[in-house]
């Protein structure tokens, strides 16, 4: 497509319940990023995939979160036992790679509209 | 770890006025700092990127400076217009590799132009 894309673009859920995030990056960006964004602030890491592995993870918040990306293309935010402070928007970027391993710069970041994800 | 701070965190002016959006840093180590737009219940949309060795870039009405020694960027908007409403992050791209491509954001000014 023309630009990342992510659905759906609204969830509502309760909490405890299990919800999957997707994110569909542009065609031949091989880094994928996850942020989240809470009401009135900026958006916040979460982790970053090159290709199919996630090369950094450190912005998880914790073990009910964790994603994929077993193709090296589209990615999926999985949140077990949802809380209602993991309501926020949750926003997807991709980029060219690699990134530093061969040198070249880091690649600028686009970014895809968002899920808004509300735990009830 | 690095902290990115803007201020102010909300601004309204009328419409014609020039706008300044300040936007500061903690650590000074940065490959790029990049300014997003971001309009209500939607995505990010960049508006300019500034390399660490460069001291401003300008886009149309937009120019915005950087002071990497210092820790700081200013995002100028001339004579703004109504359209011109919406939120304004900023956000640090780290030097050191171990930090991956990871963006530091601020917590963005909300704009509002007045007709």
């Amino acid at each position: 497509g023309a630009g990342v894309s992510q659905t759906p673009s609204n969830k509502v859920t309760e909490k405890g319940k299990y919800v999957e995030l997707r994110c569909d990056p542009i065609s031949g960006h091989t880094a994928l990023y996850w942020y989240r964004q809470s009401l009135g602030q900026g958006p916040e890491f979460l982790i970053y995939f090159q290709g199919t592995g996630a090369a950094d993870d450190s912005g998880l918040p914790n073990d009910r979160f964790f994603a994929v990306r077993p193709e090296g293309s589209v990615s999926t935010l999985k949140i077990q036992r949802t809380e209602r402070g993991d309501s926020a928007v949750y926003l997807c970027a991709s980029s060219l790679g690699p990134q530093w391993a061969s040198g070249r710069a880091p690649n600028e970041q686009f970014f895809g509209p968002g899920t808004r994800l509300t735990v009830l | 770890k690095q902290e990115v701070t803007q201020i102010p965190a909300a601004l309204s002016v009328p419409e014609g006025e020039n706008l300044v959006l300040n936007c500061s840093f903690t650590d000074s180590a940065i490959y790029n700092l990049q300014w997003f737009r971001q309009d209500p219940g939607k995505g990010l949309t960049s508006l300019l990127l500034i390399q660490s060795s460069q001291r401003e870039q300008t886009s149309g009405r937009l120019n915005a400076s950087l002071d990497k020694s210092s820790g700081r960027s200013t995002l100028y908007i001339a004579a703004s217009q109504p359209g011109d409403s919406a939120t304004y992050l900023c956000a640090v791209r780290q030097l050191v590799k171990a930090a991956g491509n990871k963006l530091t954001f601020g917590g963005g000014t909300r704009v509002l132009v007045k007709p």
